[in-house]
C-alpha cells in the first residue's frame, strides 16, 4: 500500500520569497515516481515536476525544485521567488502501479 | 495537441437518476483512470483501466461503474447517484510513468 502525507493544510509566503511544501511518502516498492501538481482555483490539475526513485539528482523545472531525500522518504517541493499566480492548492503524489495523492497544501502568496 | 476531454463539465442531478460522465483521449494511451476530489481528502482513485476490456477497482469504487470498449474512451457511470457522490471528478491517462494527463474535471452535484 502507498501513502502520501502532506502535513501543511495551508501555507503563506511573501511575494518573491522561497517556500517549501512538505511531502512524505510510504511505499514498499523499489521503483516509484513522485509528482507535484498545482491546482488553481479554476480546478485543473497542472503537472509541475517529477522525480524517479532511481534519479540521483533532484529534479528542477524553472522555479520549482524537488528536494528528494530517499532515506527519509521525503519529496518536498521548493518554489523560489514566489509570485501571486502561485497561489493554489498543491498536491504531492506517488506512482507505482497507480497514482496516489496526498491531501494537499493550500499556498497563499501575499503581496 | 495531447488532450483529455470530459463531458459534462458541470452537472446538477437528483438522487437516483442514472448518469454518465464521458472521458476521451487522443494520445493512444493504454492506461486510463478516474479520480474523485473532495475537500481535505485529496484525489482518490475510483477505477482504472490498463487496456481495452481490462478494468479494475481503485480505492473508492462503490457506487460507480466503468467500461473500456475502445482505447480512447473511458466513461464513468453512476447507476443511482446519491448526495455523497457530490464531488469533483477527474479522468486521467498515462503514457510513460512521468506522462500523466488529466482532464479538466467534472463538477457533480447530487441533490
Amino acid at each position: 500500500a502507498q501513502k502520501i502525507t502532506q502535513t501543511q493544510p495551508g501555507m503563506f509566503v511573501q511575494e518573491k520569497e522561497a517556500v517549501t511544501l512538505d511531502c512524505t511518502y510510504d511505499t514498499s516498492d523499489q521503483s516509484y515516481g513522485l509528482f507535484w501538481y498545482k491546482q488553481p482555483s479554476s480546478g485543473e490539475m497542472i503537472f509541475l515536476i517529477y522525480q524517479g526513485s532511481y534519479d540521483e539528482q533532484n529534479a528542477t523545472e524553472g522555479r520549482y525544485s524537488l528536494n528528494f531525500q530517499k532515506a527519509r522518504k521525503s519529496a518536498n517541493l521548493v518554489i523560489s521567488a514566489s509570485q501571486l499566480g502561485d497561489s493554489a492548492m498543491y498536491f504531492c503524489a506517488s506512482l507505482s502501479n497507480n497514482l496516489f495523492f496526498g491531501t494537499g497544501t493550500r499556498l497563499t502568496v501575499i503581496p | 495537441e495531447a488532450q483529455v476531454t470530459q463531458n459534462p463539465r458541470y452537472l446538477i442531478t437528483v438522487t437516483g437518476k442514472k448518469l454518465t460522465v464521458t472521458c476521451s483521449q487522443n494520445m493512444n494511451h493504454e492506461y486510463m483512470s478516474w479520480y474523485r476530489q473532495d475537500p481535505g481528502l485529496g484525489l482518490r482513485q475510483i477505477y482504472y483501466s490498463m487496456n481495452v476490456e481490462v478494468t479494475d477497482k481503485g480505492d473508492v469504487p462503490e457506487g460507480y461503474k466503468v467500461s473500456r470498449k475502445e482505447k480512447r474512451n473511458f466513461p464513468l457511470i453512476l447507476e443511482s447517484p446519491s448526495p455523497n457522490q457530490t464531488s469533483l471528478y477527474f479522468c486521467a491517462t498515462r503514457g510513460s510513468p512521468y506522462e500523466q494527463y488529466f482532464g479538466p474535471g467534472t463538477r457533480l452535484t447530487v441533490t
